[in-house]
């Protein structure tokens, strides 16, 4: 079975702009999750998604949103880019099951000058 | 925060078994402690999780004490392959339809030498 995948890979985008960073979910996992991975900061918890809404969310600001697809794809968008963005976006995904395990993508990394 | 302590790194010679302590002595009656390792800039790779009794998989073996303050990770025969940060997670509780997220730590920087 294929695992999450995440596109793209690898990102550049310059400060004030919008990115959207796209996950696919393990087939039949209808729980996503996006968390950010910063040097700083380390791996934080941004949203969790199951069926098209949004069940938990981190403390990030409101730049930053997400949303899923019937299907269970999901998406994620940060707008007006700041310096302090740049990190790995990680996607996991999950049976929408009490304490289903969290499977990770390998992540989008995303530079901003 | 986080909810568990570990130590920031440690060493293992090849084929040795390594043994990765946690604390997370606040943890809570239906939390589970879950074992999740992350080699350089990719995922998060999951090994095993478990509530209160040891668990065992493929990967790796998990021992909780009995007040459930702490926890060992074991990698029977270590590789070069396992050098990676290994991170010990409380899983938060689920509510509100939420599957409860998992909090990372700084983990512990295993690494496998020959």
């Amino acid at each position: 079975k294929a695992g999450v995948t995440q596109t793209p890979r690898y990102l550049i985008k310059t400060r004030g702009q919008q990115v959207t960073l796209s996950c696919s979910p393990i087939s039949g996992h209808r729980s996503v999750s996006w968390y950010q991975q910063t040097p700083g900061q380390g791996l934080q918890f941004l949203f969790e998604y199951f069926s098209e809404t949004q069940r938990n969310k981190g403390n990030f600001p409101g730049r930053f949103s997400g949303r899923q697809f019937s299907n269970s794809r999901s998406e994620m968008n940060v707008s007006t880019l700041e310096l302090g963005d740049s990190a790995l976006y990680l996607c996991a995904s999950s049976l929408h099951k009490y304490q289903e395990t969290q499977y990770f993508g390998p992540g989008t990394r995303l530079l901003v000058l | 925060d986080a909810k568990t302590t570990q130590p920031p790194s440690m060493d293992c010679a090849e084929g040795r078994a390594a043994n990765l302590p946690c604390n997370h002595s606040t943890i809570s009656g239906n939390e589970y402690v879950y074992w999740y390792r992350q080699i350089h800039s990719q995922g998060p790779q999951y090994i095993i999780h478990g509530l209160k009794n040891n668990e065992t998989n493929e990967m790796a073996s998990l021992i909780i004490t009995e007040d459930r303050k702490s926890s060992t990770l074991i990698l029977p025969h270590a590789t070069l392959r396992d050098t990676a940060v290994y991170y010990c997670i409380v899983r938060a509780q689920n509510y509100g339809g939420s599957q409860g997220n998992l909090i990372f730590g700084k983990g512990t920087k295993l690494s496998v030498k020959p």
